[in-house]
């Protein structure tokens, strides 16, 4: 069965420092899809980033950067130079494919807290 | 584009009385799921549907709940009767399947309060 784990349930930051949000996670599947959504005070779920687990090339977007390691099986996140506006719910999910479609596993969320 | 549309946003009834949410999934999407949002439980997904058709039911939580599909354009989930226990946001989602993946696009929920 899969998993996922933020292990880090709430992290305040004071605003400009960075910041990473772990997540590790399980399969038994050598074909499988992580992705970060964010879920603001708002209550909406974005979503941030999809990666295929063949691709461990990490990813920067902006202040956004997500480092993916099969080898440990993380795929963390990272915000430089933290803003107000970044303070959410962060999740973290896995999925697997199969027959009948994908579905994800969502980890527990991170609550960021940024402070001015 | 419009993204996945769900109403009411916000619901509160009383014990027992039926509650209907409901979904519009983003024109061209092939699937639908259903989620529940709780503080103990975190996110949970309740049933998918691929082209209409549910897949697995296997997140409902009883009898009380069900989910239907009429067409590409529609879903809707509905608790009867509602107890307190089923007091959560309630997410829809959508994606459309290329390749061997696909990426769930939500809706802004629907918070609902059972008394």
């Amino acid at each position: 069965a899969q998993k996922v784990t933020q292990a880090q349930t709430e992290i305040s930051v004071v605003e400009k420092e960075d910041v990473t949000l772990d997540c590790v996670y399980e399969t038994r599947d050598t074909t499988y899809y992580l992705f970060w959504y964010k879920q603001p005070p708002s209550g909406e779920l974005v979503f941030l980033i999809r990666r295929n687990s063949f691709d461990e090339q990490n990813e920067i977007s902006g202040r956004y950067s997500w480092n993916f390691q099969k080898s440990t099986s993380s795929f963390n996140f990272t915000i430089t130079a933290s803003q107000v506006v970044d303070s959410a719910v962060y999740f973290c999910a896995l999925s697997e494919h199969n027959n009948a479609g994908n579905m994800l596993t969502f980890g527990g969320g991170t609550r960021l807290m940024v402070k001015p | 584009d419009a993204g996945v549309i769900q109403s009411p946003r916000h619901e509160v009834t009383e014990m027992g009385q039926e509650v209907t949410l409901r979904c519009k999934p983003i024109s061209g999407h092939d699937y639908l799921f259903w989620y529940r949002q709780t503080m103990m439980r975190g996110l949970e997904l309740l049933i998918y549907f691929n082209n209409n058709v549910p897949i697995d039911d296997s997140g409902m939580p009883e009898d009380r709940f069900s989910a239907k599909m009429p067409n590409a354009s529609f879903s809707t989930l509905k608790i009867q009767p509602s107890e307190p226990r089923d007091s959560a946001v309630y997410f829809c989602a959508s994606s459309l399947l290329q390749g061997s993946t696909d990426t769930q696009y939500f809706g802004p929920g629907t918070r609902l309060t059972v008394l």
